[in-house]
């Protein structure tokens, strides 16, 4: 079984839908991520937390928000879902200690907003 | 802010060849870096690590380099292999040691 598992993996919605994205993961680490990646803009950070009581914004917030319902578990929602956030979105986790900052992914989930 | 930059976007050679993949980033004051391989609908997979402290790292046919002071790492693929089509992606970890800032990547595809 994959230690990040993202669901669903592809989705096709209609603008100003809500939509949720839910990351799982089975490696014990505190600290999850959720980045976007669009063509000829890398992968950006929407949101991290350090630990379940911890949410902070990244680099590009705005449209979205999260929570972190335990260790494993860290959602990504979308209130009202437009065009421009059609994006391949993935989920990261790291260990506060032991490999020093190594991130490991989800397979992305594939949001198109029509 | 940091500012992360990959060259060339894209790469094609034939098999057996060696090959250097290029990242610079803007801000020297960085906690670490990592090279991740992007596998099409799949997720990213890091390859190697390296502290801010370290030169270089491998990992079997892989080393990666740093250079904090220039702002430059390389990633060497020794004796290229089809299996080796990917999109290598750059990382620089920002001084809290949890933050990456992700360059465009590298789409290198190896010819048998």
């Amino acid at each position: 079984d994959a230690d990040v598992t993202q669901t669903p993996r592809n989705r096709i919605t209609k603008t100003g839908k809500r939509i949720m994205l839910e990351c799982s993961q089975t490696k014990g680490h505190d600290r999850m991520y959720w980045y976007r990646q669009d063509p000829g803009l890398g992968l950006r950070l929407i949101y991290y937390s350090f630990d379940v009581k911890d949410i902070n914004k990244g680099e590009i917030s705005d449209g979205y928000s999260v929570s972190r319902q335990a260790q494993a578990k860290f959602s990504l929602s979308l209130e009202s879902a437009i065009p421009n956030q059609t994006a391949l979105y993935f989920c990261a986790t790291s260990d506060t200690t032991v490999a020093q900052g190594v991130q490991y992914f989800g397979p992305g989930t594939r949001l198109t907003v029509l | 802010k940091q500012e992360v930059t990959q060259i060339p976007a894209a790469l094609s050679v034939p098999e057996g060849e060696n090959l250097v993949l290029n990242c610079s980033f803007t801000d020297s004051a960085i906690y670490n870096l990592q090279w991740f391989r992007q596998d099409p609908g799949k997720g990213l997979t890091s390859l190697l690590l390296i502290q801010s402290s370290q030169r270089e790292q491998t990992s079997g046919r892989l080393n990666a380099s740093l250079d904090k002071s220039s702002g430059r790492s390389t990633l060497y693929i020794a004796a290229s292999q089809p299996g080796d089509s990917a999109t290598y992606l750059c990382a620089v970890g920002e001084t809290s040691g949890s933050r990456l800032t992700f360059g465009e990547g590298t789409q290198l595809t190896v010819n048998p």
